[in-house]
């Protein structure tokens, strides 16, 4: 089982530059989110989703899109890449549903992102 | 809307000290509550959770935590710290047992000491 898997694990981008961080899983769950990390702030959520063709924000979805066409795939696109948002970046998915009641989230390795 | 802080950003013990990480929250439903550990260059794992059924929780790696509803808090402990222990530690509060989404406070990185 390989769990949540996150590519690339390191970026370099140039402000303006598009790139799409990918997320998969093979648990089969329904949730799936994207949290950056920041020192000293914990972890903000950008955008989730609750199944495939269902998406919504989060806490800090400004400069980042999302789209859930499968179950297992839920890619963060910046479409113009800005310094604020260099960040490590988590993508993870929960069994069950939303991370609430008994339900837990099983996070990626990380994708740690420079803007430049 | 719900939010979590954690009390000190850096906590530094001794080995086999006790380990103390203080963490307050604030939500207007009855909370879930978790704690999440994160080691060097890794996502994130849950170490234990609070779900109404008990207020003292057990997790692994000998931790624990206490919800006390008065105080708002779900402070984490371990009696004996381990070199193993030096990690960085976040508490979450969901928006109770609906809710779609996870707050967390900004963590604690513990440091250990021989």
């Amino acid at each position: 089982n390989a769990g949540v898997t996150q590519t690339p694990k390191f970026q370099v981008l140039k402000t303006g530059q598009s790139m799409t961080l990918q997320c998969a899983q093979d648990m089969n769950h329904e949730y799936m989110s994207w949290y950056r990390q920041d020192p000293g702030m914990g972890l903000r959520l950008i955008h989730y989703s609750v199944g495939a063709g269902i998406t919504d924000q989060g806490e800090v979805p400004n400069g980042y899109n999302v789209s859930r066409s499968t179950t297992e795939d839920f890619p963060l696109r910046l479409l113009s890449a800005a310094p604020s948002q260099t960040s490590v970046y988590f993508c993870a998915s929960s069994q069950g549903g939303p991370p609430s009641g008994a339900n837990v989230l099983t996070f990626g390795a990380g994708s740690r992102l420079t803007v430049l | 809307a719900q939010s979590v802080t954690q009390l000190g950003s850096h906590v530094s013990v001794s080995e086999g000290a006790l380990v103390l990480l203080r963490c307050n929250y604030s939500s207007s439903v009855p909370p879930y509550l978790f704690w999440y550990v994160q080691y060097p260059n890794q996502g994130l794992q849950l170490l234990l959770k609070y779900t109404s059924a008990a207020t003292l929780v057990k997790g692994i790696n000998g931790f624990e935590a206490e919800f006390k509803k008065s105080e708002t808090s779900f402070h984490l402990t371990k009696p004996s710290a381990h070199m193993s222990d030096a990690a960085e530690y976040f508490c979450a509060v969901s928006e109770g047992a609906a809710g779609n989404k996870l707050t967390f406070g900004g963590g604690t990185r513990v440091l250990v000491k021989p």
